[in-house]
């Protein structure tokens, strides 16, 4: 199995403009997280999906931020208008269903500098 | 609630000297416990995890951990450290009976090996 697929895995963009960062989970893994790293904050969930669907997006920090998951082998995480405290590494993860003891696997990561 | 102290942001040891990475958690409900690692600019793996099962619990490259409810403690170690070892060190806490909830990091360990 390839793991976890990000991209892309290197982001620079000026603020205000959008972006646009996807994930491919393992297959046959039906739940999926993404989250944000930073040195001030540490690894922060933002949102996660249940079967496609979003479960808990509490940590997503405001509007500007937006997810989707259109099926079980693709999610997507947007950023509109962004800006440069956006910059930070996103990661994508993801289980199976074996509930909170089921070990996540983590995508290699996509760092987005916003300038 | 949730919640995972990891009591030292940074740790030194020498090559082949012992490693100890501490963990305390703060759980409601019976936790399962993980140990991720993130080596420079790469993805964080799982090293390990607890689960319910034997209290004592060994992972890859050498690694184990000691599930301690008493403590309510997780301590990471390793007989010998290795150069390849040197990277940052996840505690993580799940909370089986709140899955809804994904997985609560520790704000992590820095294992730096001397020559």
């Amino acid at each position: 199995d390839a793991g976890v697929i990000q991209s892309p895995r290197h982001e620079v963009t000026e603020m205000g403009q959008e972006v646009t960062l996807r994930c491919k989970p393992i297959s046959g893994h039906n739940s999926l997280f993404w989250y944000r790293q930073t040195m001030m904050r540490g690894l922060e969930l933002l949102i996660y999906f249940n079967n496609n669907v979003p479960i808990d997006d509490s940590g997503m920090p405001e509007d500007r931020f937006s997810a989707k998951m259109p099926n079980a082998s693709f999610s997507t995480l947007k950023i509109q208008p962004s800006e440069p405290r956006d910059s930070a590494v996103y990661f994508c993860a993801s289980r199976t269903s074996g509930g909170a003891s089921a070990e996540q696997y983590f995508g290699p990561g996509t760092r987005l500098t916003v300038t | 609630a949730q919640s995972v102290t990891q009591l030292d942001s940074h740790v030194s040891v020498s090559e082949g000297t012992p490693v100890l990475l501490r963990c305390n958690y703060s759980s409601s409900y019976s936790p399962s416990l993980f140990w991720y690692v993130q080596h420079p600019n790469k993805g964080l793996q799982l090293l390990l995890k607890y689960t319910s099962a034997a209290t004592l619990v060994k992972g890859i490259n050498g690694f184990e951990a000691e599930f301690k409810k008493s403590e309510t403690s997780f301590h990471l170690t390793k007989p010998s450290a290795h150069m390849s070892d040197a990277a940052e060190y996840f505690c993580v806490v799940s909370d089986r009976d709140t899955g809804r909830r994904a997985l609560t990091f520790g704000s992590g360990t820095r294992l730096q090996v001397q020559p």
